[in-house]
């Protein structure tokens, strides 16, 4: 079975610096998308940034960057230029088959000002 | 305004009680999906509807029932429910397809007491 892990239970970084998150996964497949979901204390998770694995450009959004290793089944998100909105959890997430995500258990972001 | 609307927001409930939680999209999504979100553990799927048709359940026991009357809204009613079975409860909708990500509601809080 697909499983994510995020080993970093927290993290905290300086506002306007930046800050990596790790995400490791586990799979046979070749072809396949990963997320990144940012949980605010609104509770709603919304939508960072994607990726494709037959991609070999790593996704950029904005300030939000992707840094996808595939043989070594690395997912981990950079995020430059850190704002005290940016203070939230981040899940990682990877996409089993045609509805189901399998997601990581999380890592705080504090933000310090 | 999130695209999708989960009520009530929070829900306190006795073990004998019976409720149901609500969830209405507007986004033209024709998937829809209930998730567990509890703490420090990895988000949960327990159902999907797929075009009003659940076509995924994930061993979830039967003091949870969903309904899904049409592909703009989905329910989960709860039943003699136990301590255990509080935590947040996310609905997310997506189109047909998941490789674009979910669009994830507030979640409902609900404590079982």
């Amino acid at each position: 079975a697909q499983t994510v892990t995020q080993s970093q239970p927290e993290m905290s970084v300086q506002e306007a610096e930046t800050v990596t998150l790790s995400c490791t996964y586990d799979t046979s497949e070749s072809d396949y998308y990963l997320f990144w979901y940012k949980q605010p204390p609104s509770r709603q998770m919304i939508l960072v940034i994607r990726q494709e694995a037959y991609k070999q450009q790593n996704a950029t959004e904005n300030r939000f960057s992707v840094n996808f290793q595939k043989a070594a089944k690395s997912f981990s998100l950079k995020i430059s230029d850190s704002q005290l909105g940016d203070a939230a959890m981040y899940f990682c997430a990877y996409r089993e088959g045609t509805y189901k995500y399998i997601f990581g258990t999380g890592t705080r972001l504090k933000v310090l000002a | 305004e999130t695209g999708v609307t989960q009520t009530p927001r929070h829900l306190v409930m006795g073990m004998t009680n019976k409720k149901s939680l609500k969830c209405e999209q507007h986004l033209g999504h024709n998937a829809m999906y209930w998730y567990k979100q509890s703490a420090k553990k990895p988000l949960e799927l327990m159902f999907v509807y797929s075009l009003e048709e659940r076509v995924e359940n994930n061993s979830v026991p039967s003091r949870f029932s969903p309904e899904c009357p049409n592909s703009s809204h989905l329910f989960l009613h709860l039943h003699t429910l136990q301590p255990e079975d509080s935590a947040l409860y996310l609905c997310a909708s997506s189109v047909g397809t998941t490789i674009y990500g979910y669009t994830f509601g507030s979640g409902t809080r609900l404590t079982v007491v």
